[in-house]
């Protein structure tokens, strides 16, 4: 079976510094992966997807960036973190190709933004 | 544009009822729709989807949602609630503007059931 894992769970962080999330992928090959922030426990806002390895699609323009170094790997970086960057961070898998469109969901981190 | 709407930010109702929680939505040709719940600090759950086939859709955890093309309503059901279901629940629909298949979703609705 799938799993996905998110580290770390909680992140506190002054602004001004650097955040590297990272996203992991068991049991498939191929993901789509995606990179969301969720904000105040609602509304989910796409940052940025990957259909493969090396290729990145940013929805939002912002002072985050992603990165996919491996096939289920999926890295979500800023080089210099804004109050506003606070949130819920989640990543996603999906089945590549259109068999399924369902995505599946890590367990999250939450990034307090100090 | 693509979009999903949920009207209700919250929905209240006692444990052993029925609920619904709603969803419409605005697509442009055949709409892909999901319904996921979220617990406290916790990732979203995937509870079910529609595709093609028949409107009544099943799920996990006693959940089923019925499409209406009509109505354009993807309204999520539950024949008599539980305590455990208080969550948050969202609706979502893929949007075919992506090569990623991507989701979008709606606000979110919160559900409480008392006992």
């Amino acid at each position: 079976s799938q799993t996905i894992h998110q580290w770390p769970a909680t992140l506190v962080q002054p602004v001004g510094s650097p955040l590297s999330l990272e996203c992991t992928v068991e049991g498939t090959s191929n993901p789509n992966l995606y990179w969301y922030r969720q904000a105040a426990g609602r509304g989910l806002q796409l940052l940025f997807y990957s259909v493969g390895i090396g290729q990145i699609s940013s929805e939002v323009p912002q002072n985050l960036s992603a990165s996919r170094p491996q096939d289920r790997q999926f890295i979500l970086s800023s080089k210099k973190l804004l109050l506003s960057d606070s949130g819920f961070y989640l990543c996603a898998w999906g089945l590549a190709g259109r068999s399924s469109y369902e995505q599946y969901f890590g367990p999250g981190t939450r990034l307090t933004v100090t | 544009a693509q979009s999903v709407a949920q009207p209700e930010d919250q929905v209240n109702v006692a444990e052993g009822n029925p609920l619904t929680v709603k969803c419409t939505y605005s697509v442009s040709g055949n709409p892909y729709l999901f319904w996921y719940v979220q617990y406290p600090n916790r990732g979203l759950q995937f509870l079910l989807k529609y595709i093609t086939g028949d409107n009544l859709v099943k799920g996990s955890y006693g959940f089923e949602a019925e499409f209406n093309k009509s109505q354009t309503s993807f309204h999520l059901k539950k024949p008599s609630a539980l305590v455990s279901d208080s969550a948050l629940y969202f609706c979502a629909v893929r949007d075919i503007t992506q090569a990623g298949t991507a989701l979008i979703f709606g606000k979110g609705t919160t559900l409480s059931v008392s006992s």
